[in-house]
């Protein structure tokens, strides 16, 4: 069975680009998240979807960032336009109600 | 408030030598789940254990040993006879009732040889 999947793996853009990282969740998980963590800190939540609804979006950390899941499937993040402190790594995690969630590998984000 | 502390920010231990990493929680909700994730030099984050709060029986898998005690706050995973392979940020975790992951700030784990 596939994992969750993270596309790309690593990304570097300038200042003021625009990116889109997108999650391929596993098959069958409704419930999807975002977190990112910044360098030197914490991993912190961004959002939850449940399918293709956004339950909790409390994380996100201003209206650049733009998350998305198309018939609740994959779902994208958008950072538009991107600032040098959004560098960092952002996880996608998929779970399935009340078990754990199963996290991507990550995609390394670098705006320089 | 929801948080969780991994106090000691970097260990670095010879191989064979046993290692705890602590982890100390506080949560208002009485029904919350703790983790810890394992992230290697590769980057990704893998799943070691998840235990509810109802359950606070310790749990040994293999050289993993994991001690829940919910009269202090804390989840602490101990590691016995390690390997360098065991070398990486390993992060502790609190889901609470929002289905959100609370996590601690990690700590890195060298196992030298």
């Amino acid at each position: 069975e596939a994992g969750v999947t993270q596309f790309p793996s690593h990304s570097v853009i300038e200042k003021g680009q625009t990116v889109t990282l997108r999650c391929d969740p596993i098959s069958g998980h409704d419930n999807l998240y975002w977190y990112r963590r910044v360098m030197g800190k914490e991993i912190k939540f961004l959002l939850h979807f449940v399918k293709e609804s956004k339950q909790d979006e409390s994380g996100m950390p201003n209206n650049r960032f733009l998350a998305e899941r198309t018939g609740g499937t994959y779902s994208t993040l958008k950072v538009q336009p991107a600032e040098l402190e959004d560098s960092g790594v952002y996880f996608c995690a998929s779970s399935q109600m009340d078990t754990e969630a199963f996290f991507g590998q990550g995609t390394r984000l670098t705006v320089v | 408030a929801q948080k969780v502390t991994q106090a000691q920010t970097e260990i670095s231990v010879v191989e064979k030598e046993d290692v705890t990493l602590d982890c100390v929680y506080e949560t208002r909700d009485t029904t919350y789940y703790l983790f810890w994730y394992k992230q290697p030099p590769s980057g990704e984050l893998v799943f070691l254990i998840r235990r509810n709060s109802f359950d606070e029986q310790n749990e040994i898998s293999g050289r993993y040993s994991w001690n829940f005690q919910k009269s202090t706050s804390s989840f602490n995973f101990t590691i016995t006879a390690s390997q360098v392979v065991d070398s990486a940020v390993y992060f502790c975790a609190l889901w609470d009732s929002n289905y959100q992951l609370i996590w601690g700030a990690g700590t890195k784990l060298i196992i030298k040889p």
